[in-house]
């Protein structure tokens, strides 16, 4: 199937240090969104990027969409506890008129206070 | 609260036993999705409606799943004669529609069978 890889599949910092997830695919994306869910929770959605070489940002999280769209990433900037979960990249692909959401692996984020 | 709601939060349940879970999503969104989650892993495809037609059923979703959405609003996804195999976190999601469609996550279900 058309995957999309995620890395690394975890991370521990230290409250304040930054943090960077990769997501990576084969094919060329329509366009990536990027989810977070706590640990317990349920996805939350963060963000979706459609143009090549696009960025957004939101605070301390700034997204990035690669020129080719095969990649993304997510980068916060001097994290906090309240930072902690797993994040989630996620493409879509046309099923009947829908969107088939696929996710990435997800990484999980520690933060040591 | 006017977010997506799934029910029940969480079953138990013996193997071989027969469960189904609600979901309802945001009251202007047309098309409704289940998603399966285990543990550490990102969520999968299983089936989609949009209104009350389902439209794709992936392949995880075995004869023993079904789903309805009968009025084109809530739906329910029954699982029968669980297995072992089924335990995990059944996650409905809904949209507006349209091609950059954002797809909101109830908080979900998670099922243990025994």
């Amino acid at each position: 199937g058309q995957q999309v890889m995620q890395i690394p599949q975890y991370q521990h910092v230290q409250e304040g240090e930054d943090f960077t997830t990769y997501c990576n695919s084969s094919t060329t994306l329509s366009n990536i969104q990027w989810y977070k869910q706590r640990p317990g929770g349920h996805p939350v959605f963060l963000i979706q990027l459609v143009k090549s070489g696009e960025v957004k940002k939101q605070k301390r999280l700034t997204f990035q969409f690669g020129e080719a769209k095969k990649n993304s990433s997510l980068h916060i900037t001097a994290t906090q506890t309240t930072d902690v979960g797993t994040y989630f990249c996620s493409r879509s692909s046309v099923v009947e008129a829908g969107n088939m959401l696929t996710f990435g692996g997800g990484t999980r984020l520690m933060v040591k206070p | 609260d006017t977010g997506v709601s799934q029910d029940p939060r969480h079953k138990i349940t013996k193997r071989g036993q027969n469960v189904t879970f609600r979901c309802d999503p945001i009251s202007e969104h047309n098309r409704l999705y289940w998603y399966r989650q285990t543990l550490g892993q990102g969520p999968e495809f299983l089936t989609y409606f949009q209104n009350e037609a389902q439209l794709e059923k992936s392949r995880l979703l075995s004869d023993r799943f079904s789903a309805e959405r009968p009025k084109g609003s809530f739906s329910t996804l029954e699982i029968q004669r669980t297995e072992q195999g089924d335990s995990a976190m059944y996650l409905c999601a809904s949209s507006f529609g349209g091609y950059q469609e954002t797809q909101y996550f109830g908080p979900g279900t998670r099922l243990l069978v025994l």
